[in-house]
């Protein structure tokens, strides 16, 4: 069966830091990921995805992720973490053929202090 | 540019009345969801529709309906409403069809509903 977690409930990093979002799946095939954002009292945000190619992604805010397929992951990073990434991160992957319907991690709370 | 819009934002019902969560995008997607959030579970789909006249149930579909007569428009019907359904609930779209299966989807701010 098609899944994905998120091993943390919470991760904290001070501001200026770098952070480290984790992400693992299980797919058959080859999979597509997405990695999105959600802010207080808002929808999801799309942050960035890997469907094929380089196993670095870059995307929005200045965020990457990298695809590691031996290791099944899909790690959210960025070189300094500000503030304002202060927020509920979810990790997802695609199934169902031409529906595409998306699995969603369970979500990760990020913490940046100034 | 509107997205996707949901209304109302915040409801409050009693145990066993009905309503209708409403969902309206204007980028002419023919995918649209709807999902539930719970504290600690993530996002749960509970149906989807491929365009105007397709639904299928998602992963939860019990005690929701839903119907697609426009492609613009997909509504979510509680029949009976339960306390097991408070929630917050989202409404996403995109393009539809395996070579758009890599596109994603657009979100809307969600409806926060109590059920006492």
């Amino acid at each position: 069966a098609q899944s994905v977690a998120q091993p943390e409930d919470q991760v904290n990093v001070a501001e200026g830091n770098p952070l480290t979002v984790k992400c693992t799946y299980s797919v058959s095939g080859n999979p597509y990921l997405f990695w999105y954002v959600q802010y207080p009292n808002r929808g999801l945000q799309f942050l960035l995805k890997y469907i094929t190619g380089d196993n670095l992604v870059k995307g929005s805010y200045g965020f990457e992720a990298e695809f590691n397929k031996s290791q099944t992951s899909f790690h959210l990073k960025k070189p300094s973490a500000l503030v304002s990434d202060s927020a509920l991160y979810f990790c997802a992957v695609y199934y169902g053929g031409s529906q595409g319907n998306l699995i969603f991690g369970k979500g990760t709370k990020l913490s940046v202090k100034p | 540019n509107a997205g996707v819009t949901q209304t109302p934002k915040f409801q409050v019902l009693k145990t066993g009345q009905s309503m209708t969560l409403q969902c309206a995008q204007d980028m002419n997607h023919e995918y649209m969801s709807w999902y539930r959030q719970d504290p600690g579970m993530g996002l749960r789909l509970i149906h989807y529709s491929v365009g105007a006249g397709i639904t299928d149930q998602g992963e939860v579909p019990n005690g929701y309906n839903v119907s697609r007569s426009t492609t613009e428009d997909f509504p979510l019907r509680l029949l009976s409403a339960a306390p097991s359904q408070t929630s917050v609930y989202f409404c996403a779209s995109r393009v539809a069809g395996t070579a758009y299966s890599n596109q994603p989807q657009h979100f809307g701010d969600g409806t926060r509903l109590s059920i006492l």
